[in-house]
Formats: C-alpha cells, structure tokens, sequence
C-alpha cells in the first residue's frame, strides 16, 4: 500500500543553519511527490513538486527513486521558514488523491 | 479572488447527529476533493468530485457522503457522527481537466468537534 513517511516530528535549527526535511514513500507505480506548507494560521499550501525541479524561497527537492524519498532541504534557514511541512504522495491513477505524511514542525530560532 | 471557502468554520455536534460542510471551489475550478486531518497527522483523502461525478473515494464507511452541484460547490456530510470524526476537514480545489499542470488549493478548513 502507499505511504509517505516523515521521521522527525519536529525540528529545531538556528537561523543560517542547513535544514533537511526527510520524505521516504512507498508507492510500486511511478509517483508524483509535493510538499507543502503551513505557516501559522495560514491554510495549507503548495511549497513545491518533483516534476518542476524549481526553487521555492530556497527550497529544493530531489526525488530519489532508488532510495525512494523526497528530502527537503535549504542551505541557509530563516525564521520566517518556521511552519508545519507535509510531504505528500499523488498516485498515478485516474483521479487525484494525495497521500500525505504526519508531517515535521520547522522550528527556526534567531 | 478570495480562494476556497468552507463553512462554517467550527462545528459542534454530538454523538448520533448528523453534519453538512460546505465548499466553494476557486472560480473556474471543476474538482473539489475533501480531507480528513486529524489532530498529529496529515490530511487524508475522503472525496474526489470531478464534473459532478465522484471520481475516487478514499478508505471511509458509508456515513460518509459527499456531492458536488452545477456550480462546482460541494458538501460533505456525515451521518451517525462518532467522537472519532472529530477533526479538520479540509476541501481543496483544482484546475483538473483544464490543461495545466494539475495542482490543488486548500480552503482554511472546518473543525469540527463531536461530544
């Protein structure tokens, strides 16, 4: 069965550190991976997706199928990069579901 | 565009009763699909309506039900309410079907809490 597994709960940097936020799936087809954000009091959004291969606010994601994750990471944090962050898995199927992890709480101190 | 909406915003019910939500999808957007978050966990798939018509269901009992309208609006219900609905539900739209890279828009959810 499909899942997406985010081992950290919570994770806590100081300002300028290096942030890796890790995503293992398992999916046998051939998936679509996101993350999205949630910053405080805000609605979950897009931060971004593996067929884009862009950078959003300094975020990059790989997908590594061999090793089957999707991490997260950032050179240099900021504060305001402080959310909840979900990794999610869309299936290639007919219709669109996401599958998505319990997520890791981003903790950025000055 | 104020994007997804939902209503209401909070929702108190007790066992055995029975619950509406309601969405609007952003303008133009054809798919609504709901979302169950449970308090530590991430969202989890209910409900895909594409055109009016269900277009995949996610692993809930019969209690949950859901419809879309000509408009594109869409309501979830739940009937025989348990404590364990008591959550987040989350709608979000998308721009399926329209010839861009699909994506899906969240609304700020409705919580409900069941007694």
């Amino acid at each position: 069965a499909q899942r997406v597994t985010q081992p950290e709960k919570l994770l806590s940097v100081f300002k300028g550190a290096p942030v890796e936020l890790k995503c293992n799936y398992s999916y046998s087809g051939s998936p679509e991976l996101f993350w999205y954000v949630q910053y405080s009091r805000q609605r979950l959004q897009l931060l971004l997706r593996h067929i884009s291969r862009e950078s959003i606010k300094g975020f990059t994601a790989d997908l590594n199928k061999g090793e089957t994750s999707f991490h997260l990471k950032k050179p240099f944090a900021q504060e305001e990069d402080s959310a909840m962050y979900y990794c999610a898995l869309r299936m290639n199927t007919g219709f669109q579901k996401l599958v998505f992890g319990t997520g890791t709480r981003l903790l950025v101190s000055p | 565009d104020a994007g997804v909406t939902q209503s209401p915003t909070h929702l108190i019910k007790t066992r055995g009763q029975h619950v509406t939500l309601r969405c609007s999808p952003i303008s133009g957007h054809k798919s609504v699909s709901w979302y169950q978050q449970v308090l530590g966990q991430g969202p989890q798939f209910i409900f895909q309506y594409y055109e009016k018509e269900e277009r995949g269901r996610g692993n809930f009992p019969d209690r949950f039900s859901a419809r879309q309208f000509p408009n594109y609006s869409s309501e979830l219900n739940v009937n025989a309410l348990l404590l364990g609905d008591s959550a987040l539900y989350l709608c979000a739209s998308s721009n399926l079907g329209q010839g861009a890279v699909e994506t899906q828009y969240f609304g700020p959810g409705t919580r409900l809490l069941v007694l």
